[in-house]
């Protein structure tokens, strides 16, 4: 149980394209949803946290109007990169909490914009 | 901002020895949690400690937790080679948000 997937697992888009990323738990019913970014040999960057039917959270220095959430249901938050350029090419991870402490992660999506 | 502060960086030992991993971070916790990442896939959740444990196994995992060092460690007994991977600490902090505030990692390589 408890397994959250991510969509598509790698993506090519041209500088200037919007990408949306889906994050979904199969099993289970997430309220809170987790989204982050990693670069090559570096750690997770917590980007937001994503509340279902409401405003995502953002940390700080990640722009809201680039990257948007949304949280449209309890099995399924949404990353979209809009305008991407290839500063944003990188590794995006999504997380969900199921009923416990445990937050279960997805496979990732490996973003590059060319 | 990242809490955690893993030692070593980078630990490569021989198929069958034991691997010591530490974490130190920085402020009062809820739980403190580690993770392992395979290459340029996501994260597996390995075991969970919460700040009122001092120790935890899972199989051949042993984590501590020394609160008021503010450090952990993470033993994996008797390693394979299947174990090499990148490891990760994360921690909960007391307020009221579940964020995961994650260490740089550790990278383990295990030679057959």
């Amino acid at each position: 149980g408890a397994v959250v997937s991510q969509h598509p697992s790698w993506v090519i888009c041209k500088s200037g394209t919007s990408v949306k990323i889906e994050c979904r738990s199969l099993d289970f019913q997430a309220t809170t949803m987790f989204w982050y970014r990693q670069f090559p040999k570096q750690s997770l960057m917590l980007m937001a946290t994503s509340n279902e039917g409401s405003k995502a959270t953002y940390e700080q220095g990640v722009e809201k109007d680039k990257f948007l959430i949304n949280h449209a249901s309890l099995t399924l938050s949404t990353l979209t990169v809009t305008s991407a350029h290839p500063e944003d090419s990188s590794f995006y991870i999504c997380s969900a909490y199921s009923d416990t402490d445990t937050q279960y992660f997805g496979p990732g999506t490996r973003l590059t914009v060319l | 901002s990242q809490q955690g502060e893993e030692d070593p960086q980078a630990l490569s030992i021989q198929e069958g020895e034991n691997a010591t991993m530490n974490c130190s971070y920085k402020t009062s916790i809820n739980n403190l949690q580690w993770y392992r990442q395979n290459s340029g896939r996501g994260l597996v959740h390995l075991i969970l400690i919460r700040s009122n444990e001092r120790e935890k196994h899972s199989g051949r995992l042993r984590v501590t937790l020394d609160t008021s060092k503010k450090s952990s460690s993470l033993l994996i007994t008797a390693s394979r080679a299947a174990d090499t991977a990148s490891y990760f600490c994360a921690t909960v902090g007391t307020g009221a948000n579940s964020k995961l505030t994650f260490g740089k990692g550790i990278t383990l390589s295990v030679r057959p």
